[in-house]
């Protein structure tokens, strides 16, 4: 059971590139989401998702887009990258809205 | 706006000792709180949830209680091992899928 796999696992990219970070999960997960984590900050709620066809921001939502065609895959899209957007990036999904939260192993992503 | 404080930020304690990991939110409406460790460069993995209406959950040497009136939850480590080191975050649910984290706890436990 892969549970939530999310790629790449590092990725570099100069400031202005856009790229995808791929969030796939097997467990028929209703509600996924995007979570960045920066030091000293813990970590904050970018997107969330609860269900096919439906998405809606989170705490800081600026910069990027994300999409849900399929229960299973939930990718967030950086559309022009800035140092700022320089964190670790994880996904995360759940069976119930308030229940127990999967995490995959999380994005490194580095912008210069 | 919701806010989760987490104390100590840094753990050290002998292999064997029991110990006390705190959380603080500022905001008692809450959907649920989770409990999660993080070894470095790992994901999240989810330890306890208790929902809004429980006032604790058990699993294995672990305990965690909530409550909401006073805005903290508390979890309790048995018998500490080496193995337990890692970070350990508390989570606030304030929504559909809306967790706020804390900063988090590191602990070390010496052999």
């Amino acid at each position: 059971n892969a549970g939530v796999t999310q790629t790449p696992k590092f990725q570099v990219l100069k400031t202005g590139q856009s790229m995808t970070l791929q969030c796939a999960q097997d467990m028929n997960h209703e509600y996924m989401s995007w979570y960045r984590q920066d030091p000293g900050m813990g970590l904050r709620l970018i997107h969330y998702s609860v269900g096919a066809g439906i998405t809606d921001q989170g705490e800081v939502p600026n910069g990027y887009n994300v999409s849900r065609s399929t229960t299973e895959d939930f990718p967030l899209r950086l559309l022009s990258a800035a140092p700022s957007q320089t964190s670790v990036y994880f996904c995360a999904s759940s069976y119930f809205a308030t229940g127990e939260l999967f995490f995959g192993e999380g994005s490194r992503l580095t912008v210069l | 706006k919701q806010e989760v404080t987490q104390i100590p930020a840094a753990l050290s304690v002998p292999e064997g000792e029991n110990l006390v990991l705190n959380c603080s939110f500022t905001d008692s409406a809450i959907y649920n709180l989770q409990w999660f460790r993080q070894d470095p460069g790992k994901g999240l993995t989810s330890l306890l949830l208790i929902q809004s209406s429980q006032r604790e959950q058990t699993s294995g040497r672990l305990n965690a209680s909530l409550d909401k009136s006073s805005g903290r939850s508390t979890l309790y480590i048995a018998a500490s091992q080496p193995g337990d080191s890692a970070t350990y975050l508390c989570a606030v649910g304030a929504g559909f899928q809306k967790l706020v984290f804390g900063t988090g706890t590191r602990l070390l436990v010496s052999p």
